[in-house]
């Protein structure tokens, strides 16, 4: 069975920083592209970025409201995807999915056909 | 804002067929881009519903549908069940922009 179980949301003030975690299972998780979508409260879903797998190259790419300041990483060895939140603005906070594709990807189409549970990351001073 | 336009609001009784439309243009759906298409209930991860314009993941029932032509895609749900209330959310890739995008999302209300 798949299952993504985002960590690491919570309450940071405005300029801060934040790191979330998502922890992969039943599926090849180093052959997957991994994504993050967040939801706003009263928003709808955003795309934040995704990174590829490492035989497609490994190579990430982000929304503009999000470039240059959160980096998707991942570590094969552990299954896992991370978010590192940086410079983060009241409009960063949502619930933050982690998200996968596990049919045919490619950097303009990846249907995302598995979610996480979401993790809460609010931004307040 | 987001480039695809969904209404923000849609509504039928049970039984009946209602349509969500995503509008887009030559630089996303227009340009031949696949659109995909999500189901999300309150408090609970987005579904895949349509993949690749007008097909169905393994469990997703008949009863929906997904349609693209020119700049627009449309989701159809027939014989609406009260469980079918939820937000629903078109995707696309736009080139001008350089990345996935969602749009707006659509309410669904079952009367």
């Amino acid at each position: 069975e798949v299952q993504l179980v985002e960590s690491g949301g919570g309450l940071v003030k405005p300029g801060g920083s934040l790191t979330l975690s998502c922890a992969a299972s039943g599926f090849t998780f180093s052959n997957a592209w991994m994504s993050w979508v967040r939801l706003a409260p009263g928003k709808g879903l955003e795309w934040v970025g995704h990174i590829e797998s490492k035989t497609d190259g490994g190579t990430t790419d982000y929304a503009a409201p999000v470039k240059g300041r959160f980096t998707i990483s991942r570590d094969d060895s552990k299954n896992t995807l991370y978010l590192q939140l940086n410079r983060l603005k009241t409009e960063d906070t949502a619930v933050y999915y982690c998200t996968t594709g596990l049919g045919y990807c490619s950097s303009t189409s990846c249907p995302l056909d598995y979610w996480g549970q979401g993790t809460l990351v609010t931004v307040s001073s | 804002q987001s480039v695809l336009t969904q209404p923000p609001s849609v509504s039928g009784a049970p039984g009946q067929r209602v349509t969500i439309s995503c509008t887009g243009s030559s630089s996303n759906i227009g340009a031949g881009y696949d659109v995909h298409w999500y189901q999300q209930l309150p408090g609970i991860a987005p579904k895949l519903l349509i993949y690749g314009n007008s097909d169905r993941p393994s469990g997703v029932p008949d009863r929906f549908s997904g349609s693209k032509s020119g700049t627009s895609a449309s989701l159809a749900i027939t014989g609406l069940q009260a469980e079918d209330e939820a937000d629903y959310y078109c995707q696309s890739y736009d080139s001008s922009l350089g990345g996935w995008v969602f749009g707006g999302g659509t309410k669904l209300t079952v009367l």
